[in-house]
């Protein structure tokens, strides 16, 4: 089936520093990626829907100029977590449907973030 | 807006007994609703899903869900689960295929021997 990675699998970085996390499809299109932030034992919560060729569509209550998404391709979006703090810490996991009537998604194995 | 409930944060279960998982949702439109499992620090893995057609939906694993429009619920179930089965499960919904996906807050199925 079709799969999604993402990179890095986990990062450590000091507190003000940005972090960029890699999504991407590795065997189907997706023009439309989706990201999510799990903190522990809590459910996934929509941030943001990436648009390739077009801005990212935010959740209400997120910052987009602290959550940066760039959807390069039809194969990559990119989240960038900028001047993260110690409560940016998370799992952040994406998703990209299959563009079938299947209305399958895929999901990538998420980026666990830790900021120091 | 869409929104979902699981009604239980835990379940603690027994090897081979039965096991249901409940969900219910609240939607203004269509909907297309979603079993999802999480095993630790992994990703999500489809378990079934609900589109359209039979209100009965077999999954992978020996999962299956029936959606109740009357109700609003789309409850998981399995005659008997396994230790394996130990995870995280979530009821998504989505107003499109493939669009964005709204979660419940997780139910945690814990198989006992």
């Amino acid at each position: 089936g079709a799969v999604v990675s993402q990179h890095p699998s986990w990062v450590i970085c000091k507190s003000g520093t940005s972090v960029k996390i890699e999504c991407r499809s590795l065997d189907f299109q997706a023009t439309t990626m989706f990201w999510y932030r799990q903190f522990p034992k809590q459910s996934l919560m929509l941030m943001a829907t990436s648009n390739e060729g077009s801005k990212a569509t935010y959740e209400q209550g997120v910052e987009k100029d602290k959550f940066l998404i760039n959807h390069a391709s039809l194969t990559l979006s990119t989240l960038t977590v900028t001047s993260a703090h110690p409560e940016d810490s998370s799992f952040y996991i994406c998703s990209a449907p299959s563009g079938t009537a299947s209305g399958t998604q895929y999901f990538g194995p998420g980026t666990r973030l830790t900021v120091l | 807006a869409q929104s979902v409930t699981q009604l239980d944060s835990q379940v603690p279960v027994f090897e081979e007994a039965p096991v249901e998982l409940r969900c219910n949702y609240s939607s203004s439109v269509s909907v297309y609703l979603f079993w999802y499992v999480q095993y630790p620090n992994q990703g999500l893995q489809l378990l079934l899903k609900y589109l359209s057609g039979s209100t009965l939906v077999k999954g992978i694993n020996g999962f299956e869900a029936e959606f109740n429009k009357s109700q609003t619920s789309f409850h998981l179930r399995k005659p008997s689960v396994h230790i394996s089965d130990t995870a995280e499960y979530f009821c998504a919904v989505s107003d499109n295929q493939g669009g964005k996906l709204i979660f419940g807050q997780g139910t945690e199925l814990s198989v006992k021997p």
